[in-house]
């Protein structure tokens, strides 16, 4: 159980387009989601928490109006890259909280590289 | 701020051996409290979770919890190759934020 996907797994994009990730729960509702994103060698940093039906909480330095969530459904989140630039080519990870517990489950991650 | 602070590693041990991954935090009203293995260019695994102080063993995993030290650890006894991975500490505050505060990870390899 405590299934998470992702989609895609890797995409490559020319600058100034906009990406969109999605990320599902497959087994289990989830209200909470979050966005992490993670360069290499370096420590996962949240970049918001995606919750449904109402809106993202973005960490501070995240640009919310470039990093779109969309949390319309209990099992869907997407994160939506706008206008996407070289430096923010990253591995961009979510991750569900099953209800009732802190306990959080990642997808396999996406690897964005903005040419 | 919240912190979460993990021995810095790289930690190498003998195939066989047992592993010891330490972990403070500073929120003395944290209360849930999990570790995540991550192999290079994946994403985290959730591999234990415990909420109460002591020992919780599961398989070759052993995860231990002192409030009163704010420290926890996770022992991996017959480590294998296979474990070799960044292992993360991460820790839930209270409060209904539900965000995890993880550590920077240390780099565990078993050497055959």
């Amino acid at each position: 159980g405590a299934v998470v996907s992702q989609h895609p797994s890797r995409v490559i994009c020319k600058s100034g387009t906009s990406v969109k990730i999605e990320c599902r729960s497959l087994d289990f509702q989830a209200t909470t989601m979050f966005w992490y994103r993670q360069f290499p060698k370096k420590s996962l940093m949240l970049m918001a928490t995606s919750n449904e039906g109402s809106k993202a909480t973005y960490e501070q330095g995240v640009e919310k109006d470039k990093f779109l969530i969309n949390h319309a459904s209990l099992t869907l989140s997407t994160l939506t890259v706008t206008s996407a630039h070289p430096e923010d080519s990253s591995f961009y990870i979510c991750s569900a909280r099953v209800e009732g517990t802190n306990e959080q489950f990642f997808g396999p991650g996406t690897r964005l590289t903005v040419l | 701020q919240k912190e979460v602070e993990q021995n810095s590693g790289p930690l190498s041990v003998p195939e066989g051996a047992i592993a010891s991954l330490n972990c403070t935090y500073s929120d003395r009203g944290s209360q849930s409290f999990f570790w995540y293995r991550q192999y290079s260019g994946k994403s985290p695994e959730l591999i234990m979770s415990i909420y109460s102080n002591g020992d919780k063993e599961d398989g070759r995993f052993t995860a231990q919890l002192n409030k009163a030290s704010q420290y926890v650890s996770l022992l991996i006894r017959d480590s294998q190759p296979s474990d070799s991975a960044t292992y993360l500490c991460a820790v839930h505050g209270g409060g209904s934020n539900y965000k995890l505060t993880f550590g920077k990870g240390t780099l565990l390899t078993v050497n055959p």
